[in-house]
């Protein structure tokens, strides 16, 4: 089975500071991997998505993350966070063949005005 | 609008009075699953569901029961409630295949006092 380790549980920022969320994963086989974001009392939107091919993916709201297969990592980066982004960063894993979604422990982000 | 409808998306309720929270999606997705939300834990699946009148166990399903019997459908039910299943609930769903990520209903808290 599969698992998913976000490292950093809170992150504080300064607005306009730069963002890197950790996400590291274990499985053996091919993936497909995600970034949701939970903001305040909302539920999961999904930020963006990894299937195959350009290991740098552009998702919604200036987020970015590379998928480095060596190091079997799926970063978030964002080069200048706004108040707007304080929320809760969720990795996720599912393997290639199968529909089962495994979730990190999220990173709880606040981002000071 | 596509979207997984949950309700309530408020509860609480005593220890041992049985349960049932509704999952309702309009996409025609074939997968549905439910999560729960836990500090620090992040999502863990419960139950999942691959299509009409096939569920499967989850990482937590422990006190909990699904069913599957129409394809928009998917409700959780606890009969016995106890106050450990305090916790926020999702549920999602998604088209078979190689996923484009979950859909996620807005998520019910449940308070098991």
């Amino acid at each position: 089975a599969q698992s998913v380790s976000q490292h950093n549980h809170h992150v504080i920022l300064s607005e306009a500071a730069s963002l890197e969320l950790g996400c590291n994963y274990s499985y053996g086989g091919t993936v497909n991997l995600f970034w949701y974001v939970q903001y305040p009392g909302q539920h999961l939107q999904l930020l963006l998505k990894y299937f195959s091919g350009d290991p740098l993916v552009k998702g919604i709201k200036g987020f970015e993350a590379e998928f480095i297969k060596s190091k079997f990592s799926f970063n978030l980066r964002k080069p200048s966070v706004q108040w707007s982004d304080t929320a809760e960063y969720f990795c996720a894993v599912k393997p290639d063949a199968g529909n089962m979604l495994t979730f990190g422990g999220g990173t709880r982000l606040m981002v000071k005005p | 609008e596509a979207q997984v409808t949950q309700n309530p998306r408020y509860l609480i309720t005593v220890t041992g009075k049985k349960l049932t929270v509704t999952c309702s999606q309009n996409m025609n997705h074939e997968y549905m699953s439910w999560y729960r939300q836990d500090p620090g834990l992040g999502l863990r699946q419960i139950y999942y569901s691959m299509n009409v009148e096939v569920t499967d166990k989850g990482d937590v399903p422990e006190g909990y029961k699904v069913s599957r019997k129409e394809k928009r459908n998917f409700p959780l039910i606890l009969e016995s409630p106890s106050p450990n299943q305090t916790s926020l609930y999702f549920c999602a769903s998604s088209p078979p295949g190689r996923l484009d990520g979950y859909t996620f209903g807005s998520g019910t808290r449940l308070t098991v006092v």
